[in-house]
C-alpha cells in the first residue's frame, strides 16, 4: 500500500461543476503539498498545509491530521483547471501521490 | 518556479550515450533534489543533497549520479542511457515549513 493514496484516479466534469479530490495518508507529516501539472508543463504548487484550511481563488484546500486526510476542491470548474493534481506528503522528504487527472469540459 | 531553472528543457539520446542535467537555484537552499516523473508512477526521488559536497541516494538511484560542486548547482548525469531512463526530470529545492514548494521546470528526456 502507497504511503500516500489519492482518490479518484481520473476526474471528469462539466464545466461549473464542483470538485473534490481525495488524498489519504499514513505516514506522521509536518506539511501536506497540494500541487498542479498542465498537460506538458511544469508542476506549480497550489497549497502547501499543516492544519485547518486555505483559499485560493476558487481553489480550497483541506486538512485534517487526525483522520490523516486531506482534500482539494474546486468551486466553479472551467476548462483551464484540467490538469492533474498531486498531493504530497512532507515526512522529511516528499512522498507523492499518484495524481488525479482532472477534465472539465465546457 | 522562481529561482529554480533546469537544463537542457528536451534531449533525445540513443542507448549508451551519457548526458548531464543541470539544476540551477538562486534560493541559497542547502537541500536539493532531483526526481524523475513516469506515468502511472508518481514522482519518484533518485537522488538529493543536504549542502554543498554531499551526495545521497533516493528511491530510484540505480544508473545516474550527481554532484553537488557548488551550493547552487546540482547537476545528474546518466553515464549510459538506457530507454528506460525516458522521463521528465524534475528538480527541486526542499519544502519547508515557511513556504511552499517550487520545481523546476523539468527537463524532457528520450532514449531511444
Amino acid at each position: 500500500k502507497n504511503e500516500v493514496e489519492q482518490s479518484p484516479q481520473n476526474l471528469t466534469a462539466q464545466e461549473g461543476e464542483f470538485i473534490t479530490i481525495n488524498c489519504s495518508y499514513s505516514v506522521g507529516i509536518s506539511a501536506l503539498h497540494w500541487l498542479q501539472q498542465h498537460p506538458g508543463g511544469g508542476i506549480v504548487s497550489l497549497f502547501m498545509l499543516s492544519s485547518g484550511k486555505k483559499k485560493h481563488g476558487r481553489l480550497i484546500a483541506t486538512i485534517n491530521i487526525q483522520e490523516k486526510h486531506s482534500s482539494l476542491h474546486i468551486t466553479a470548474s472551467h476548462p483551464r483547471d484540467s490538469a492533474v493534481y498531486i498531493c504530497a506528503a512532507a515526512t522529511g522528504k516528499l512522498t507523492f501521490g499518484q495524481g488525479t487527472i482532472l477534465t472539465v469540459h465546457p | 518556479n522562481a529561482g529554480v531553472t533546469q537544463t537542457p528543457k528536451f534531449r533525445v539520446l540513443k542507448t549508451g550515450q551519457s548526458m548531464t542535467l543541470l539544476c540551477a537555484q538562486d534560493m541559497n537552499h542547502e537541500y536539493m533534489y532531483w526526481y524523475r516523473q513516469d506515468p502511472g508512477m508518481g514522482l519518484r526521488l533518485i537522488h538529493y543533497s543536504v549542502g554543498e559536497g554531499t551526495t545521497a541516494k533516493g528511491e530510484v538511484p540505480d544508473g545516474y549520479n550527481v554532484s553537488r560542486l557548488k551550493k547552487q548547482n546540482f547537476l545528474l548525469g546518466l553515464e549510459s542511457a538506457a530507454p528506460s531512463q525516458t522521463s521528465v526530470y524534475f528538480c527541486a529545492p526542499p519544502w519547508g515549513n515557511d513556504y511552499e514548494q517550487y520545481f523546476g521546470p523539468g527537463t524532457r528526456l528520450t532514449v531511444t
